[in-house]
């Protein structure tokens, strides 16, 4: 079955470190990549999405992500983490599964992430 | 615009009652999902509907888990004689379309408590 998998479950950084949380899916067709997040309190909310073209992908608040169709992995990065980042984020892959027409995307199951001021 | 809507947005209940949840999408989205958030894991699909099309039911875990959707627009979600394990956040989400690069909006989620 398809599976998409983020390795650190827990993070937690001081402010301006680097991040890189990790993002790795099985399957070996056309997917579509996405990270969530969700800061406490808050709805969860789109980060960036891939879906063709420049694998390297912009997000807001300075996040990017890249797709590296080799290693099945879509890796979330930040050259400097913020209090404010404190969140859960969640990797998520649509596999282009159809049934009836529909699309369902499988999430990882989250990272949490603190940082301290 | 406003965003997805669920209520109520907490709900404690007995082992065994029936619950009824409730999504309100973004106006003029035509797919609709439910997910269930449990502890320490992540959003386990549940259900999809899009627009007319019969729905995809092959998240829900058992037959006491029901969806419908009037309209192609507000959504409900019943859990019959509900169990401890049921407990989790149930959140909805609604896209523009069905298509692979969709964007989900994301409601607050309704946190469910079985006692």
């Amino acid at each position: 079955a398809q599976s998409v998998s983020q390795h650190n479950h827990h993070v937690i950084l001081s402010e301006a470190a680097s991040l890189e949380l990790g993002c790795n899916y099985s399957y070996g067709g056309t997917v579509n990549l996405f990270w969530y997040v969700q800061y406490p309190g808050q709805h969860l909310q789109l980060l960036l999405k891939y879906f063709s073209g420049d694998p390297l992908v912009k997000g807001i608040k300075g996040f990017e992500a890249e797709f590296i169709k080799s290693k099945f992995s879509f890796n979330l990065r930040k050259p400097s983490v913020q209090w404010s980042d404190t969140a859960e984020y969640f990797c998520a892959v649509n596999m282009g599964h159809a049934s009836g027409g529909s699309y369902i995307p499988t999430f990882g199951r989250g990272t949490s992430l603190i940082v301290h001021p | 615009g406003a965003g997805v809507s669920q209520s109520p947005s907490n709900k404690v209940t007995e082992k065994g009652k029936d619950v009824e949840l409730r999504c309100d999408p973004i106006s003029g989205h035509t797919a609709l999902y439910w997910y269930r958030q449990s502890l320490g894991q992540g959003l386990e699909f549940l259900i999809y509907f899009q627009g007319n099309s019969a729905p995809d039911k092959s998240g829900l875990p058992s037959d006491r888990f029901s969806a419908e959707r009037t309209g192609g627009s507000v959504s409900t979600l019943t859990i019959q004689r509900t169990q401890q394990e049921d407990s989790a956040v149930y959140l909805c989400a609604s896209t523009p379309w069905s298509g692979d690069a969709d964007t989900q909006y994301f409601g607050p989620g309704t946190r469910l408590t079985v006692l």
